[in-house]
């Protein structure tokens, strides 16, 4: 167990619709960072939150968005869902203060979207 | 362009024997270097990092990876290989410039036979 938890596990929904995936990492961790793993793309690296603030982004759509609260959880949207944004969304914490540092960051189980 | 390459995409190996997986990146300068294994259903875990130093780096479950400046390659190894290891095995770099974000390769699927 990482420490790491993302809610839900699984989620089903149609094209068209928008979600929200959630994390929350572990305790005393400020920076969390999102990621898409599916069978065309791989595991890509979609943005990064350190304390409340945005510190990087990746190959994030723009239908899609995050932010970082201040109780520090994240949380993803994703909206006018399309079936290529099927994939499994890992969300992942660090004690990096968001410049480079090489701190370890541990994953959460994932959550797998499905868009049917 | 700046990239992380894992060459081999599947490898099948029987139990107690020895194990190499490879990976090299193409980046200006030498970034942070990780390996993450992906058990069925579940998140990733880190095995190991290397940022500096001993080129030889040690991680948990028995593996070690040996950094090549002069071949861009951070290979993992492990001397006998447990049926528990299959898994895939992700190879990621944080580049030399900018924040911690990762970076990985595409992975390597491995398979242990008895």
């Amino acid at each position: 167990d990482s420490g790491v938890t993302q809610t839900p596990k699984h989620l089903i929904t149609a094209t068209g619709q928008r979600v929200t995936l959630r994390c929350s990492p572990r305790s005393g961790d400020l920076s969390v960072y999102w990621y898409q793993q599916s069978l065309d793309q791989g595991l890509q690296f979609l943005i990064q939150y350190y304390n409340g603030e945005e510190r990087a982004k990746g190959n994030i759509l723009e239908r899609f968005s995050a932010q970082q609260f201040p109780d520090l959880h994240s949380e993803l949207n994703l909206s006018s869902l399309e079936l290529g944004d099927s994939a499994l969304y890992f969300c992942a914490s660090s004690v990096s203060t968001g410049a480079r540092s090489g701190d370890t960051q541990y994953f959460g189980p994932g959550t797998r979207l499905t868009v049917l | 362009a700046q990239s992380v390459t894992q060459p081999d995409i599947h490898i099948t190996v029987s139990e107690g024997a020895s194990l190499e997986l490879r990976c090299n990146y193409s980046y200006g300068a030498t970034p942070y270097l990780f390996w993450y294994v992906q058990s069925p259903g579940q998140g990733l875990q880190l095995l190991l990092k290397y940022f500096s130093g001993d080129t030889l780096v040690q991680g948990i479950k028995g593996f070690e990876a040996e950094f090549k400046r002069s071949q861009s390659s951070f290979n993992l190894r492990k001397p006998s290989v447990h049926w528990s290891d299959a898994a895939e095995y992700f190879c990621a770099v944080t580049p030399p410039f900018g924040t911690d974000k990762l970076i990985f390769g595409t992975g390597t699927r491995l398979q242990v036979f008895p």
